[in-house]
């Protein structure tokens, strides 16, 4: 079936570090992909997606490209602050029965210090 | 904002009991989704309504049900409760419900808390 497989975390980054959080699937057919990012006390918030192959999808200075040939979304960020500290979330979304589904990673804990 | 909102924030009962979780989409959205987040399970979906209609649904328990009313809120019902139930349960809606939406993210409302004792 359909998945998503996320790095391990918890991530410790230094203010300014550059920050990857690495996201594969699995999927039958050609899903889109988002990153989500939650803040302490808080659902879920859309940080960025894409929608087909070489997509780049960006937000907040966070980038993350669409690669079919690696089935890979990888979220980036050039200079991370201490405000980014929150759990981020790959997921795709796929379709089941007669509805959608949205398979999201286990979470990718970051915290950044100053 | 979201624009979903839960409620309640919180929630402790014992166990054998049963609660209701009430959720009220963002304006225009006709789908609701319906997800269970624990530490050691992550975020697992449980059901998805599309304008008051079941489409899909994921590893909910027989002993939960859910539904989607004609002003498009829906609730969450758990019974028989267990001390595993203890989790975030989070709402989330979107503009449509199947492949014509295949890009159209969720929209997550702050989750109800629920503490079973």
């Amino acid at each position: 079936g359909d998945s998503v497989t996320q790095m391990e975390g918890p991530v410790t980054l230094s203010e300014e570090a550059f920050l990857t959080i690495n996201c594969t699937y699995t999927a039958t057919g050609y899903p889109s992909l988002f990153w989500y990012v939650q803040y302490p006390g808080e659902g879920l918030q859309l940080l960025l997606k894409a929608t087909k192959a070489d997509d780049k999808g960006s937000n907040k200075g966070f980038e993350a490209t669409y690669r079919k040939e690696t089935t890979s979304f990888h979220l980036e960020k050039g200079s991370v602050q201490v405000s980014d500290s929150a759990v981020y979330f790959c997921a795709l979304i796929s379709l089941r029965g007669t509805g959608n589904q949205f398979y999201f990673g286990t979470g990718t804990s970051l915290t950044v210090i100053p | 904002d979201s624009g979903v909102t839960q409620t309640p924030k919180h929630l402790i009962t014992a166990t054998g009991q049963r609660v209701t979780l009430r959720c009220s989409p963002r304006s225009g959205d006709l789908s609701v989704y319906w997800y269970q987040q624990s530490l050691d399970q992550g975020l697992q979906f449980l059901i998805q309504y599309y304008n008051g209609e079941e489409r899909a649904k994921g590893n909910i328990l027989e002993r939960f049900s859910a539904q989607q009313f004609p002003d498009l809120h829906s609730e969450l019902n758990l019974s028989s409760l267990e001390l595993g139930d203890s989790a975030l349960y989070f709402c989330a809606s979107s503009t449509h419900g199947y492949s014509s939406s295949y890009n159209s993210p969720l929209h997550f409302g702050n989750g109800t808390r629920l503490t079973v004792t």
